[in-house]
Parts: C-alpha cells; sequence; structure tokens
C-alpha cells in the first residue's frame, strides 16, 4: 500500500477553519483517499473519501491535488468535539478491502 | 452507525490464560475485522474475516486466532495470553462493494495482562 504522510499534530482555535493536509507522493491511479478520524476513547469513524475530484459531505470538505499526491481536510468551523486524531489513508480499488493505519495528525481545538 | 458492539468492554487477564473477545453486528457486512492500537502507533491490523468461514491474517496475526461461524459474530482468540498482548482491542466491518466502501468501528475493547 502506498504510503501517506501527515504531521503529527495541529491546533486551531474554536470557529475557525481547519486544514489537515496529507502527502502521498506514491499514490496509484487506482488508490482511494480516505480520512478516518478517532474521538478520544472512541473506535475510528469514517469522514470522508475521494478518487480525484473535490469531495464535501457533512462532516467535512477533501480537496484533491490535481496531480493526486496530497491533498487537504477541511473542517470548515471547527468545535471542541472535533479534537480527534485524524488519519489519511490510501485504499486500492482492487482486492485490497484494508484500512492501513499511520499515526494520523492529533487536532487540538482551542477554545 | 452500524450497530456493532464488542464484548467484554475491559478484561484483566493474566499470563498464560486463554481469552476469546467477541464482536458482534447487526448489520449483515460481508467484511468484519480486528485491530488492536498501541501507543504510538496506529491501528494495526490482526485478522479479518471475507465471510462466513472465510478468514486471512493481517500484519500482526502471531499469536491470535480468529473464527466465524456466523455473519453476525466474529471472535479473536488469544490462545495463551501475553503481557505484550495488552492494548486497546478495535473491531470493524464494512459491507460488500469495494474498497470505496466505509468501515464502521466498535465501541473497542481494553485488555490488560499481568
Amino acid at each position: 500500500d502506498a504510503k501517506t504522510t501527515q504531521p503529527n499534530s495541529m491546533e486551531s482555535n474554536e470557529e475557525e477553519p481547519v486544514h489537515l493536509p496529507c502527502n502521498h507522493s506514491t499514490i496509484s491511479g487506482t488508490d482511494y483517499i480516505h480520512w478516518y478520524r478517532q474521538l478520544p476513547s472512541q473506535g475510528p469513524e469514517y469522514v470522508i473519501h475521494g478518487l480525484t475530484s473535490n469531495v464535501n459531505n457533512r462532516m467535512a470538505s477533501l480537496a484533491i491535488a490535481e496531480d493526486r499526491k496530497s491533498s487537504t481536510l477541511i473542517l470548515h468551523r471547527a468545535t471542541l468535539r472535533d479534537a480527534a486524531v485524524y488519519y489519511c489513508i490510501l485504499r486500492s480499488n482492487f482486492g485490497n478491502e484494508k484500512l492501513t493505519f499511520g499515526t494520523g495528525t492529533r487536532l487540538t481545538i482551542i477554545p | 452507525d452500524a450497530g456493532i458492539t464488542q464484548s467484554p468492554r475491559h478484561k484483566v487477564t493474566e499470563t498464560g490464560t486463554p481469552v476469546t473477545l467477541r464482536c458482534h453486528q447487526t448489520e449483515n457486512h460481508r467484511y468484519m475485522y480486528w485491530y488492536r492500537q498501541d501507543p504510538g502507533h496506529g491501528l494495526r491490523l490482526i485478522h479479518y474475516s471475507y465471510g462466513v468461514k472465510d478468514t486471512d491474517k493481517g500484519e500482526v496475526s502471531d499469536g491470535y486466532s480468529v473464527s466465524r461461524s456466523k455473519t453476525e459474530d466474529f471472535l479473536l482468540t488469544l490462545e495463551s495470553a501475553t503481557s505484550s498482548q495488552t492494548s486497546v482491542y478495535f473491531c470493524a466491518t464494512q459491507p460488500a462493494g469495494g474498497p470505496p466502501e466505509t468501515q464502521y468501528f466498535g465501541p473497542g475493547t481494553r485488555l490488560l495482562v499481568l
């Protein structure tokens, strides 16, 4: 599986937008970009995924670079509840059902 | 949220004791997974299942076995628990349909091996 690189930690003020970066320079054409997050003392939860085009859902937006070698998860208005570890994960479209987690980015929200 | 429960939620056991963790789902998802999470690591895959009686090893399978006799249940067994197996264990499920499908995670089981 191709690997991803994320900053270990980030801080953001409450009610401001947050941009969480992820580099994946060895991504293949069939890799989907997934984001999961893990709130304290909980299991991970799905946030968003995309292949080539930018994606929006009720939780966040995903901006994918034109060359697909990087992506950014955007939380439009961070709340204290968004404090979590965010994982950027690549998943092949062919026969690989597994998620390979890195260490993610720990996001701290400052009130 | 997929209806995923894990039992027990907390367990303390002694080295050398067999331990079985249970994952139960109510969503009829085809795929099920067991992960462990340790400080300084992300989640690491132990075993997974493509369906009833169809399982395979993940990256950290040594010392663990699994069974899936029903769609809704996926059991993880530590045949002889060791202190290195102290961890938080997460079960996950995924519907059939390919890798873009979402995985849904249970609440976790905290296991302490003394």
